[in-house]
């Protein structure tokens, strides 16, 4: 079974632009997550999609935001960029049935903003 | 609020030697714990995860980790390192929503290096 998927995995980017990322969860998964990973925050959830609605949201400005398809991929977009945005964004996909749903991680995508 | 602390930020290890990471969180339920580990320039992989049942758990690449409720711990251990186990290693606390897990909240991971 394929893993997790995100493209891109290198995104260079401006002040004031706005991206969109990527990502292919596990077949059969219906939960994705996202994650960003920074030096000196760590990882922080973002937010959780499942069946197409966001069902959990971390504590991040309203920049950025999330959808996912019928298919289970997910897309984040980050709007207006601001240097503090880089950082590596990393998707989860999880089963999402009964209680014990380990969460499967994607390789990341590495988001610079100059 | 919920926490996950490691207290060692770097450890390094001689190849060869036992090693025992630290985890501790602040979660007001049954916890779900995981320890991930995360090698340079890569994503996530699970070393082992404790749901219930018995406290002592058993993880791929020779990990284990023991859940000492007493003590809000969740440590992460290996008899044996080998070079290749250098990498960061991450504790994280799946939040429990009436039985069904909802998002990880992260430690702030310990890097591991490995001396030959």
């Amino acid at each position: 079974k394929a893993g997790v998927t995100q493209t891109p995995r290198y995104l260079i980017k401006t002040r004031g632009q706005q991206v969109t990322l990527s990502c292919s969860p596990i077949s059969g998964h219906r939960s994705v997550s996202w994650y960003q990973q920074t030096p000196g925050q760590g990882l922080q959830f973002l937010f959780e999609y499942f069946s197409e609605t966001q069902r959990n949201k971390g504590n991040f400005p309203g920049r950025f935001s999330g959808r996912q398809f019928s298919n289970s991929r997910s897309e984040m977009n980050v709007s207006t960029l601001e240097l503090g945005d880089s950082a590596l964004y990393l998707c989860a996909s999880s089963f999402s049935q009964g209680n014990h749903n380990e969460q499967f991680f994607g390789p990341g995508t590495r988001l610079t903003v100059l | 609020a919920q926490s996950v602390t490691q207290p060692d930020i770097h450890i390094t290890v001689s190849e060869g030697a036992s090693l025992e990471l630290r985890c501790n969180y602040s979660y007001g339920a049954t916890p779900y714990l995981f320890w991930y580990v995360q090698s340079p320039g890569q994503g996530l992989q699970l070393l082992l995860k404790y749901f219930s049942g018995d406290t002592l758990v058993q993880g791929i690449k020779g990990f284990e980790a023991e859940f000492k409720r007493s003590q809000s711990s969740f440590n992460l251990r290996k008899p044996s390192v080998h070079w290749s186990d250098a990498a960061e290693y991450f504790c994280a606390v799946g939040l429990n929503y009436g039985g069904s897990q909802g998002n990880l909240i992260f430690g702030k991971g310990t890097k591991l290096s490995v001396k030959p």
